[in-house]
Formats: structure tokens, sequence, C-alpha cells
């Protein structure tokens, strides 16, 4: 398995223009999202997938796009780049696993990060 | 909202000891805490992930502790070596699932020869 691939990964932008940042994963996982990491600010959620066809704002999702047509692709979309967008991108995969706890069942979510994208906007 | 901390932000040591990362949050209500570890320029790995009923998780010299009712999280390197040196992030997720996460800010640790 590849785990979660992200491509490209560094780009240039000018100021206005438009890129997608592709994300694969080939885990058969559920769910995906994307972060962006900035200095001082840690990692943020921009948008996230619980499932094909289904896609949801995380806490940044202002300038940002994706949608979810096949389970192994989530694809995040810079409408109109600004210089505010200069970060590094993660996309992320989980799944739900069960098993025992003291309390019964129970279920984990371990979340499996790509490499990122390092995206610079001039 | 959730809010995630880690002290202290930067830690040195010499090669062997053990030593502590701190991490806590301010809303009680997670479903599960995961522990990473980022290299210079790299992506995050998964250390240690504790699902809420649970106390602890162990992975080799690694140990993950959780008081969820204190909303404090510590994990635990014993005999630290350099190739231990990365920032080490914590984050939490909310009730619900896990496709969401909400990290600290992250401890970088250097461990000396």
């Amino acid at each position: 398995n590849a785990g979660v691939t992200q491509t490209p990964k560094f780009q240039v932008l000018k100021t206005g223009q438009s890129m997608t940042l592709q994300c694969a994963q080939d885990m058969n996982h559920e769910y995906m999202s994307w972060y962006r990491q900035d200095p001082g600010m840690g990692l943020r959620l921009i948008h996230y997938s619980v499932g094909a066809g289904i896609t949801d704002q995380g806490e940044v999702p202002n300038g940002y796009n994706v949608s979810r047509s096949t389970t192994e692709d989530f694809p995040l979309r810079l409408l109109s780049a600004a210089p505010s967008q200069t970060s590094v991108y993660f996309c992320a995969s989980s799944y739900r696993a069960t098993g025992k706890g003291l309390a019964g069942e129970i279920s984990l979510y371990e979340q499996y990060f790509g490499p990122g994208t390092r995206l610079t906007v001039t | 909202k959730q809010e995630v901390t880690q002290i202290p932000a930067a830690l040195s040591v010499p090669e062997g000891e053990n030593l502590v990362l701190n991490c806590s949050f301010t809303d009680s209500a997670i479903y599960n805490l995961q522990w990473f570890r980022q290299d210079p320029g790299k992506g995050l790995t998964s250390l240690l992930l504790i699902q809420s009923s649970q106390r602890e998780q162990t992975s080799g010299r690694l140990n993950a502790s959780l008081d969820k009712s204190s909303g404090r999280s510590t994990l635990y390197i014993a005999a630290s070596q350099p190739g231990d040196s990365a920032t080490y992030l914590c984050a939490v997720s909310t009730q619900g699932g896990s496709e969401k996460l909400v990290f600290g800010k992250g401890t970088k640790l250097t461990v000396n020869p």
C-alpha cells in the first residue's frame, strides 16, 4: 500500500491563480481530511469527508473547495489564491476500527497523514 | 471551542534521559487522543492512539496516558535517543468521530548525544 499520497510536493502560485492539490489513499478509508499547518498556529482543519459524496467544513474553510466523488480521492481546490494561503497542506485519512475496552466495544479512528504540499502564494 | 495546549514548546535533553511531554485540552468530551511525531519538512507519523475510555497505551519506549476528566495527557519517552529528536504533536477528536482533529502546537524535542 502506498498509504496517503499528495501531489505536488511544492507549488508556487501568483495571487489570483487557481489550482488543485491532489490527495489519494489506497487503504479504503471512509474518512478523509485536509489540514493546513502554519508557524505558531499548529494544524487546522480545512474540510473533511465522511464518505464518497459527503463533505463538510472545518475550522478554516474560506477560499477552499472540496469534493469526494470516489473513496480514494479527495482534491482540495484553491479558487483564487491569496498570500494568506501560503502554508503546508496535509491530507489525512482514517477508518473505524473496533476493539474491546473495559466498558465493552470501543471504536478507534487512527489518522494517517500524507507527506504534505508546500504552497507559496506571491 | 476545544483548545489543545502542549507544554513545553521546546525541550532539550541529554541522550538516555527519561522525559515527559504534556498535553492539555479544554473540553473533556473527547472521543480519542492521538500523539504524532513530525520530522522537519515531513508529514505526521502516528505514535499512539488512546480511546476516551482507556487510561494508557504503550508502544516500545513510548507510553501515553490519558486523564479525560482533568483534560490531560502525557507522553513518556524512556531512555531517549538522538533519533527521537522531532516535534511531537497531540491531537484530540470530539464526540462523533475522528475525522476532525484539534491539534496542539507541538513540543520540539532535541536529544543531544
